[in-house]
């Protein structure tokens, strides 16, 4: 495809457990990042990979959160022990070399 | 502190009236500010950025540094300008986008 996408689209999960949110980039693009887009709180950074360099982890609100990013291409942001609070759209976001982001459509994570 | 501010959660106007919607960033140094756009159902999508110093779907925007502001103007609002806008910011050393809280922007007909 020629844009950037994510699985799944809408997770709803009960509190407590685990979810695995996935972004496939943009072919080629160096920059991946997740933002995480709350109600009323806009758009909040969580993690940054840039090519090879350690990930920019500084937004990830606790330990519960992680972020992997294998081979350079796909990333997977985890959520160990969900909490209602964690309910959210995940954006995941990709970027060449310039600084111009180009977005997914983002997963809706509900927490019961 | 890196910041930015959008003071208006809503904002609702008649089709045809002038829009402006406000953005004031917090930034130590030359930021790049840019205006992101999210239609109904769709996804997050660059509108401008202000190096370009250009007019997208007739908005623009002008950076002030005096006043630290980046406000989107559009003399004549249309009802498909409904959506919501995110002003961010990214400084040079990094490559992170710094977003406001969103601005919702509603044009009645």
């Amino acid at each position: 495809g020629a844009g950037v996408s994510q699985s799944p689209s809408n997770k709803v999960t009960e509190k407590g457990k685990d979810v695995e949110l996935r972004c496939d980039p943009i072919s080629g693009h160096t920059a991946l990042y997740w933002y995480r887009q709350s109600l009323g709180q806009g758009l909040e950074f969580l993690i940054y990979f840039q090519g090879n360099s350690a990930p920019d982890k500084s937004g990830l609100p606790s330990d519960r959160f992680s972020a992997e990013r294998t081979g350079g291409s796909v990333s997977t942001l985890t959520i160990q022990r969900t909490q209602q609070e964690d309910s959210a759209v995940y954006l995941c976001a990709s970027s060449p070399r310039t600084v111009h982001q180009f977005f997914g459509p983002g997963t809706r994570l509900t927490v019961l | 502190a890196q910041r930015v501010t959008q003071p208006e959660k809503l904002l609702s106007v008649f089709k045809g009236a002038p829009v402006e919607l406000k953005c004031n960033y917090s930034y130590s140094g030359s930021p790049e500010l840019f205006w992101y756009v999210q239609y109904s159902r769709q996804r997050l999508q660059l509108l401008l950025r202000h190096i370009s110093r250009e007019s997208i779907k007739g908005f623009t925007a002008d950076l002030n540094k005096g006043e630290t502001s980046f406000h989107l103007k559009k003399p004549f609002a249309q009802e498909e300008d409904s959506a919501m806008y995110y002003c961010a910011l990214i400084s040079y050393n990094t490559d992170k986008l710094i977003f406001g809280t969103g601005t919702r922007l509603q044009v009645f007909p």
